[in-house]
Parts: structure tokens; C-alpha cells; sequence
């Protein structure tokens, strides 16, 4: 089946860096585009950053334009985070989700991967 | 950035009850508007694309509407595997969220 699962989440200090992976399974990983969705403790969801199916367009949130990077490797299938500077405010489950629309990009986003924690703290 | 605005954040009603929850886009976006359901440490699971398709699997009893800055979501009889945390997503420019509707049982 279809299948998000994300990695590399745990305790960072602040001004550190964190690279997330998300590895899929059950579809063919290079006809999707990608998000990563964030979710503070007991906060709302915010979305974070999008990459198109052949890597060609990238969109950022305001919040972490120019710190956090997405992209993604088709022979691992696998689409990363990398998050530079990060700061106390970065804390929150980050989800990896697919979008449903093949070769297209911002869509809705299904399926869901369980979330990976980042906790920034000195 | 397009900033949506959900209302209410936070409504109870009875099983049975019709609930209504209500998404406003600060600009127009077509019908570029989604709706998800969230339960506490879960991922959030898709319901409505597109303003008023309904999910493949998802229950009849939920619907969408509206098209340009206002849109519905609807429970049309309310039963308790439908608590958790309701959330509209714009498409029409990059991605944004709605701040979420938790639904409880009186």
C-alpha cells in the first residue's frame, strides 16, 4: 500500500541544523509532487514546503524561507528537509505528505506519513 | 501567503446533531479549498478536495461547499467517531491552512 515514512527527528540546540528524510513505498515516487507539514504542541497545522515531481519548483512557507531547503533523491525514494538555524519556534511534528494529483503541484495532500518530532532546545 | 480563517475553533454538539464549519479566504481562491479531519496524535486524514468532492472511503454524511472566499463544511448527523480537529487547506497559491475547528460531544 502507500506508504510515508518519515525520519531523522530529536533534540536540536537553537542556531543547529536537522535533515529530515521521507521514505515512500507503493506508488511510483517520481509522478508526485511533496510537502512537509508542521504541527507545534497543541497547535495547528502549518504548512512548511512543497517540491514538484522532477524537482524543477520549490515553495517555502515565509517562515522558514532561507533557512529550510526540500528536496528529494527518486533512486532512494526519498524526499528531505534540511533545516538550517533552527530556532525554539521550529518545534513540532513534521509530517511528509504526497500530493494526489500525478505531475502536478499544490493539490491536496493524501497520503500522510505519522510525523517525526523536532524538539529545539538548550 | 493567502491567510484562511476558520470559525468556530472550538464547538460542541450532540450525536445526531448537523454541524457547520465555515473557512474565509482573505482573497479569491476559485474552489481551491480543502477540508481534513484530525485526531489527537494521528496524521491528518483527507475529507473533502476541491470545495466539494468527497473523498473515496470517506462517509456520505459530510459535504463542502462554496467556491471564491467562502466556503462550508458539514457533518449532516453527527456521531462520535467524528470528534477531533477539523482543517481547511488553500491551494491556490502555495499551500495555507486554516487555525482548525476542535469538535467535541456534549
Amino acid at each position: 500500500q502507500e506508504q510515508l515514512v518519515e525520519s531523522g527527528g530529536g533534540v536540536v540546540q537553537p542556531g543547529r541544523s536537522l535533515r529530515l528524510s521521507c521514505a515512500a513505498s507503493g506508488f511510483t515516487f517520481s509522478n508526485y509532487a511533496f510537502h512537509w507539514v508542521r504541527q507545534a504542541p497543541g497547535k495547528g497545522l502549518e504548512w512548511v514546503a512543497a517540491i514538484s515531481y522532477d524537482e524543477q519548483n520549490k515553495g517555502y512557507a515565509d517562515s522558514v524561507k532561507g533557512r529550510f531547503t526540500i528536496s528529494r533523491d527518486s533512486s532512494k525514494n526519498t524526499v528531505y528537509l534540511q533545516m538550517n538555524s533552527l530556532r525554539p519556534e521550529d518545534t513540532a511534528v513534521y509530517f511528509c505528505g504526497r500530493d494526489r494529483v500525478t505531475f502536478e503541484m499544490y493539490n491536496w495532500i493524501d497520503p500522510w506519513g505519522q510525523g517525526t518530532l523536532v524538539t529545539v532546545s538548550s | 501567503d493567502i491567510p484562511m480563517t476558520q470559525s468556530p475553533s472550538s464547538l460542541s454538539a450532540s450525536i445526531g446533531d448537523r454541524v457547520t464549519i465555515t473557512c474565509q479566504a482573505s482573497q479569491d481562491i476559485n474552489t481551491y479549498l480543502n477540508w481534513y479531519h484530525q485526531k489527537p496524535g494521528k496524521a491528518p486524514k483527507l475529507l473533502i478536495y476541491g470545495a466539494s468532492n468527497l473523498e473515496t472511503g470517506v462517509p456520505s454524511r459530510f459535504s463542502g461547499s462554496g467556491s471564491g472566499t467562502h466556503f462550508t463544511f458539514t457533518i449532516s448527523s453527527l456521531q462520535p467517531e467524528d470528534i477531533g480537529t477539523y482543517y481547511c487547506q488553500q491551494y491556490a497559491s502555495l499551500c495555507s491552512f486554516g487555525q482548525g475547528t476542535k469538535l467535541e460531544i456534549k
